[in-house]
């Protein structure tokens, strides 16, 4: 198993700016993903961060809302830019290791609301 | 298309027994999932599946049925603790996960 941390666990922020969400594995990791979840619903992912080249973004995002970095195999950012209410949501650090069958494993997530 | 099936909202009784059902129809098959999620918490691992069969795990067990596209969680011994969501995933030919929209648990007394 993997275990995960995330900064900030929630933030309150005004429409506009900018927040960045660190995630911290405590160990080297194959796979990192992003994903949203919006008040009673499911999980829907963002994209995966990539370690040495761009992130692959799903369909309806893109990278210059959610840039992504992931300078190395046990830390990444999302960074959700120009927000606005909308973007209110918990977000999800989550990783995948080689030996653990695709098996995802979850930071406790960050809790956004954009006033 | 990609679409993973199961009910919105369950309710069970205390010291009971419930199966949450999953159906899915994806683009190749590596494997499902079953998270647990209580509210305003991460999802957490519950079991996994490749194979057609029963997989116990203490009070928990999952099923599935690969030629049906059909997976069931089993949860026996109902505690109030178990007032959750149930998420049902499949890893998909790119060993991308494709998530269900949950199944939301109430435990009654």
């Amino acid at each position: 198993s993997a275990v995960i941390s995330q900064k900030p666990s929630r933030d309150i922020c005004q429409r506009g700016t900018s927040l960045t969400i660190q995630c911290q594995v405590d160990s080297q990791v194959t796979m990192m993903f992003w994903y949203r979840q919006q008040p009673g619903q499911s999980l829907t992912l963002i994209a995966t961060a990539n370690q040495g080249s761009e992130a692959t973004y799903e369909s309806g995002f893109v990278i210059d809302k959610f840039p992504i970095s992931r300078p190395n195999l046990t830390f990444s950012t999302l960074t959700v830019s120009n927000m606005s209410p909308e973007d209110s949501s918990i977000y999800l650090c989550s990783v995948a290791t080689a030996d653990s069958y695709n098996e995802q494993f979850f930071g406790p997530g960050t809790r956004l609301t954009v006033l | 298309g990609q679409n993973i099936d199961q009910p919105t909202e369950m309710t069970a009784t205390e010291g009971a027994i419930v199966q949450i059902n999953c159906t899915y129809q994806t683009s190749g098959f590596n494997g499902l999932f079953w998270y647990q999620q209580h509210a305003g918490e991460a999802p957490t691992f519950l079991s996994y599946n490749v194979l057609d069969g029963l997989e116990e795990k203490g009070r928990f067990s999952s099923f599935l049925s690969r030629s049906k596209g059909y997976s069931y969680l089993l949860l026996k011994e109902l505690q109030m603790k178990d007032s959750a969501s149930y998420l049902c995933a499949v890893s998909d030919s790119n060993y991308q996960l494709i998530w269900g929209a949950g199944t939301k648990l109430i435990i009654k007394p």
